[in-house]
């Protein structure tokens, strides 16, 4: 089983529709993050959490918002889909100052 | 804040080639530099590493050099194999982040392309 998983893989959806992206993870870190990536422009932080009760924003939040609900688990919310929105989203974890990230295999959602 | 920079966006090499993706950035108090590989259809992976203390790094047939005058580092591949198709990224973390993740800025990704 992956160590962090992402649910759903996919997802369409229409403008205006809340959709809420999850994440859990069992490799025991303290540090999660959401990621999203469209072609041509790599990898952009949206928020990021050191525990339980830190949420941090990061270079592209507007639009969106996190819970974290468990030091396991750490979700993405869209209030209200937009085209633009349309990504791959990647869930991520890390442990304390240690740099290296480890990803889920991606939620891909596309806002119609 | 940090800007990075990476070439090419796309790279076609034959196989048993070397390959080689270069990175500039912009904050010359960055001083950690990794890479990671994605592959299709999965999250990216980190490869290797490099610190701004260190000029170059070795893991077999992969090597990370960096120049922390001209700000610029820089992955290569030797020996180029099909499994060494993917998307690469560079990225950055400035000293003043808070020492872990969240002080990573990503290259845009160059796409590997080995040729049989």
């Amino acid at each position: 089983d992956a160590d962090v998983t992402q649910t759903p893989r996919n997802r369409i959806t229409k403008t205006g529709k809340r959709i809420m992206l999850e994440c859990s993870q069992t490799k025991g870190h303290d540090r999660m993050y959401w990621y999203r990536q469209d072609p041509g422009l790599g990898l952009r932080l949206i928020y990021y959490s050191f525990d339980v009760k830190d949420i941090n924003k990061g270079e592209i939040s507007d639009g969106y918002s996190v819970s974290r609900q468990a030091q396991a688990k750490f979700s993405l919310s869209l209030e209200s889909a937009i085209p633009n929105q349309t990504a791959l989203y990647f869930c991520a974890t890390s442990y304390g100052l240690a740099g290296e990230l480890f990803f889920g295999e991606g939620s891909r959602l596309t806002v119609l | 804040g940090e800007n990075v920079e990476q070439h090419p966006s796309t790279l076609s090499v034959q196989e048993g080639d070397s390959a080689v993706i270069k990175c500039t950035y912009s904050d010359s108090a960055s001083n950690y530099f990794p890479w990671y590989k994605q592959e299709l259809g999965k999250g990216p992976q980190l490869i290797i590493d490099i610190r701004s203390n260190v000029g170059e790094k070795k893991d077999q047939r992969i090597a990370v050099t960096l120049n922390k005058t001209a700000k610029h580092f820089s992955l290569h591949i030797t020996e180029t194999q099909p499994e060494d198709s993917a998307v690469y990224f560079c990225a950055a973390r400035t000293q003043y982040s808070g020492g872990g993740a969240d002080g990573l800025t990503f290259g845009k990704g160059t796409h590997l392309i080995i040729q049989p």
